[in-house]
């Protein structure tokens, strides 16, 4: 199993430009998960989907961000218009329901 | 609402020494208990789980315990290695029909030679 897989792993853009993550979940799992790590703030989570639907996005900062899950196979989180304060590394996470949660190894953004 | 606290770090240890990084829990109901470890530049994974009441988790020498009447979940390893040096985080959720975890703040173990 190849695990959760995340792209880019790295991405440096300007304040500004839009910024597109992407994320495909482990086969088979029905909920994903997008958290935000930094120092300052820790890991938050950011939205979740279960069976590809929004299920809470209550920590999604504001309305820059945005998240789609248009099949049980792909998601993204796009920033746009993005700020230097949304520099910090995003995850991506997927579950079966009842069973571990596995992460994948993050995007991490540096908005200049 | 759901809420994890985890001692503040960071701590940092003498290679062999005893490890304790503790964890309590606020939920209703009887979640399950998760510790996950973060190696640096990794994302998170799963360490050791407890899913009731006075089960032991234990993996890789590290051990923790689900206290219901203390609302604790401590985690202990006898002799840390080096390569112990990461990031804990203590989870809890709340039913298996539940979607999220909530995580504690992350304590960062720091091991050296």
């Amino acid at each position: 199993d190849a695990g959760v897989i995340q792209s880019p792993r790295h991405e440096v853009t300007e304040m500004g430009q839009e910024v597109t993550l992407r994320c495909k979940p482990i086969s088979g799992h029905d909920y994903l998960f997008w958290y935000r790590q930094t120092m300052m703030r820790g890991l938050e989570l950011l939205i979740y989907f279960n069976n590809n639907v929004p299920i809470d996005d209550s920590g999604m900062p504001e309305d820059r961000f945005s998240a789609k899950m248009p099949n049980a196979s792909f998601s993204t989180l796009k920033i746009q218009p993005s700020e230097p304060r949304d520099s910090a590394v995003y995850f991506c996470a997927s579950r079966l329901a009842g069973n571990e949660q596995f992460f994948g190894p993050g995007t991490r953004l540096t908005v200049l | 609402g759901d809420s994890v606290t985890q001692m503040e770090g960071p701590v940092t240890l003498s290679e062999e020494a005893f490890l304790t990084i503790n964890c309590t829990y606020t939920a209703t109901g009887y979640p399950s208990l998760f510790w996950y470890v973060q190696y640096p530049g990794e994302g998170l994974q799963l360490l050791l789980k407890a899913t009731k009441a006075d089960d032991k988790g234990s993996n890789k020498g590290f051990e923790a315990t689900y206290r219901k009447e203390t609302t604790s979940f401590h985690l202990e390893k006898g002799s840390v290695q080096v390569s112990d040096s990461a990031v804990y985080f203590c989870a809890l959720l709340r039913g298996t029909s539940y979607g999220k975890l909530t995580f504690g703040q992350g304590t960062i173990l720091t091991v050296h030679p």
